[in-house]
This record gives C-alpha cells, sequence and structure tokens, in this order.
C-alpha cells in the first residue's frame, strides 16, 4: 500500500510569482485536503477535494486554488505569492465515512518566499 | 470561535519520567479528535482518534482519553525515541470536512 506522496519537496520563488505543488493520494482514498503549516503552529485547513470538486474551504484567499484528477491526485496552486505563504504544505488523503475520517499526510512541500 | 488549544507548549522530560499533553476545544458538533505525531521534517503521523467523552485508547506507552472539552495524552515512561511534536485535532464545527488543529505540544525526552 503506497502512502501520500508530494512534489516537490523544497522550493523557493519570488514574491508575486505562482506555484504548483502537486499530491498523489493513498491508495484507495477518494478524499484530499491541503494545509498550511507555519513554522512552529498548527496545520490549518486550506481546502478539501471529493471528486472533482471543492467540498469545503477554510479562510484562505481565492489566490489559493486547487485541482482533484480522475485518478484522485490533486494540485494545489497559489498566485500572486506573499512571504507569509512560506510554509510547510501538506497534503492529507482520507475516505469519507459516516463518522470521522482519520487523515493520512504526506511529508510536504517547504515552500520558502523571497 | 472554534479553536484547539494545548498545552503545554513544549515538555522536557527526563527518560521513564511519566507526564500529560492537554488538548482543549470549543470546536461544536465534535465528530472526532485525533491525536497526531509529527517528526522534524515530516508530515503528521495518525495515532489515535477519540469519539465520545469517556473513551479511552492506549498505544505502547501512550494512552489518550477524552471528556466533554478536553483531551489527555499520556506518555508513561518516555524514551528518547518518543520525542516528537504531538498535535491535537477535532474534526466538527460549522464545515464537518474541515480540521482544526493545536499548534502541538513539543515533547523533548532526555536519556
Amino acid at each position: 500500500e503506497t502512502g501520500v506522496t508530494q512534489s516537490p519537496t523544497h522550493l523557493i520563488k519570488t514574491r508575486g510569482q505562482q506555484v504548483t505543488l502537486r499530491c498523489s493520494s493513498q491508495s484507495g482514498h477518494n478524499t484530499v485536503s491541503w494545509y498550511q503549516q507555519a513554522l512552529g503552529q498548527g496545520p490549518q485547513f486550506i481546502f478539501q477535494y471529493y471528486r472533482e470538486e471543492e467540498n469545503g474551504r477554510g479562510n484562505f484567499p481565492p489566490r489559493f486554488s486547487g485541482l482533484q484528477f480522475p485518478n484522485y491526485s490533486s494540485e494545489l496552486n497559489v498566485n500572486a505569492l506573499e512571504l507569509d505563504d512560506s510554509a510547510l504544505y501538506l497534503c492529507a488523503s482520507s475516505s469519507p465515512g459516516a463518522g470521522a475520517n482519520v487523515l493520512t499526510f504526506g511529508a510536504g512541500s517547504r515552500l520558502t518566499v523571497l | 470561535e472554534d479553536q484547539v488549544t494545548q498545552s503545554p507548549e513544549a515538555l522536557r522530560l527526563q527518560e521513564g519520567e511519566s507526564s500529560s499533553l492537554n488538548c482543549s476545544y470549543t470546536v461544536s458538533g465534535l465528530r472526532g479528535l485525533f491525536w497526531y505525531r509529527q517528526d522534524p521534517g515530516k508530515g503528521p503521523e495518525f495515532l489515535f482518534t477519540l469519539y465520545s467523552a469517556g473513551e479511552e485508547k492506549e498505544k505502547e506507552r501512550l494512552k489518550a482519553t477524552l471528556t466533554k472539552k478536553e483531551s489527555f495524552l499520556h506518555i508513561t515512561a518516555p524514551k528518547p525515541e518518543d520525542s516528537a511534536t504531538y498535535l491535537c485535532a477535532v474534526q466538527g464545527g460549522d464545515n464537518f470536512n474541515k480540521f482544526y488543529f493545536g499548534s502541538g505540544t513539543k515533547l523533548n525526552v532526555k536519556p
């Protein structure tokens, strides 16, 4: 059983640029969530995708957008990068059920904005 | 406001010295409370899910408990390999797809 894989692992961008981060979900999982984790903080919910549709969103501006593909992999796009966007971006996959859902996380993509 | 608060922020223990980590929450409509472990440079790793007050779960030296508005992660006779950041997360609120995470407790166990 493969876990959640994310790419790239590290990247450096300058303010105003755009970035795309990629995620492959764990086998058997059809839901993908993205989280932003600033240094020393807990992960903050960005959004979730289920069946290629956005299925919930946190308090992030529209310049944060995403996609989910038929194979359940996903992308996170961030436009007009700001210095505060520097963080670890975590992708998590899950299988929705009637109750609580365990999130399986990838190792993250570390974004530095200069 | 829906939020999760963890304490202490950091905890230093000697090997074998037992202690507890706290997670309190104000998230309504609890669907589940989760404990994760996060090692430096890695994503969070699932430890436990608790669903209702009074529930307890155990795994090796860790035991998680849940009351109406808080959870405790008890660490019995910790070892240096237990050193990590422990994150608490609550699924609930107005968006049941959303997990609210605390800022974590950074545990350092000295040999």
